[in-house]
């Protein structure tokens, strides 16, 4: 079981591009959500993604979107970067929306210039 | 919003110690919390969980304690090696929401 894979694993964009980035869960597991972790912080939850659909978000803007694919797998997309969006992504797979039993991918450093 | 913090940002001990890294947390309605630790680029790894229900867990090596009286939890790592070198997260859970709210971390150093 290769786990919770991300790619690509770095990143660097321009400021006012738009950036899309990849999770593919681990095996047996429906449920996906994202994370940015700004450099000496905790990762701060964006938003999960059960049946293909947004099911919560934290206090992140309508920049931040994202998508779920029938195989379960999901991409998070960011448009008109901030200077401040530079940071690690991470996603992490469960098997139920209660996140008690996630398992993070080891993430997409971006770095927005 | 409320949030969980961290006491120390680094900890720094020799090998075959036994660490504590603590946790603060103000949300009193959290009935669930998470240890991760997170190596250097790395994703967070499960370490140990514990339900608001409970004081005390138990794994290999390591144990979480919690006190809700002062809202406190902490982790305690028996007989320190260089591998658990990495930042350690408390997340706490809210039933019902169950999105995990991240600590700062604090960064354990194990010298041999």
């Amino acid at each position: 079981d290769a786990g919770v894979t991300q790619s690509p694993t770095h990143l660097i964009k321009t400021r006012g591009q738009q950036v899309t980035l990849r999770c593919s869960p681990k095996s047996g597991h429906d449920t996906v959500s994202w994370y940015q972790q700004a450099l000496g912080q905790g990762p701060q939850f964006i938003f999960q993604y059960y049946e293909e659909e947004e099911r919560q978000r934290g206090n992140f803007p309508d920049r931040f979107s994202g998508h779920q694919f029938p195989n379960y797998s999901s991409e998070l997309n960011v448009n008109a970067l901030l200077l401040g969006d530079s940071a690690l992504y991470l996603c992490a797979s469960s098997p139920d929306r209660k996140n008690t039993e996630a398992f993070f991918g080891q993430g997409t450093r971006l770095t927005v210039v | 919003g409320e949030s969980v913090g961290l006491h120390l940002p680094t900890l720094s001990v020799q090998e075959g110690d036994n660490s504590i890294i603590n946790c603060a947390y103000s949300n009193s309605a959290s009935d669930y919390f998470i240890w991760y630790k997170q190596e250097s680029g790395k994703g967070p790894q499960f370490i140990i969980d514990i339900r608001s229900n409970m004081d005390k867990r138990q794994g290999q090596r390591v144990t979480v304690l919690l006190n809700k009286t002062v809202k406190h939890l902490s982790l305690q790592i028996a007989a320190t090696q260089p591998g658990d070198s990495a930042v350690y997260f408390c997340a706490e859970l809210v039933g019902g929401s169950y999105i995990p709210t991240f600590g700062r971390g604090t960064s354990l150093i194990v010298h041999p």
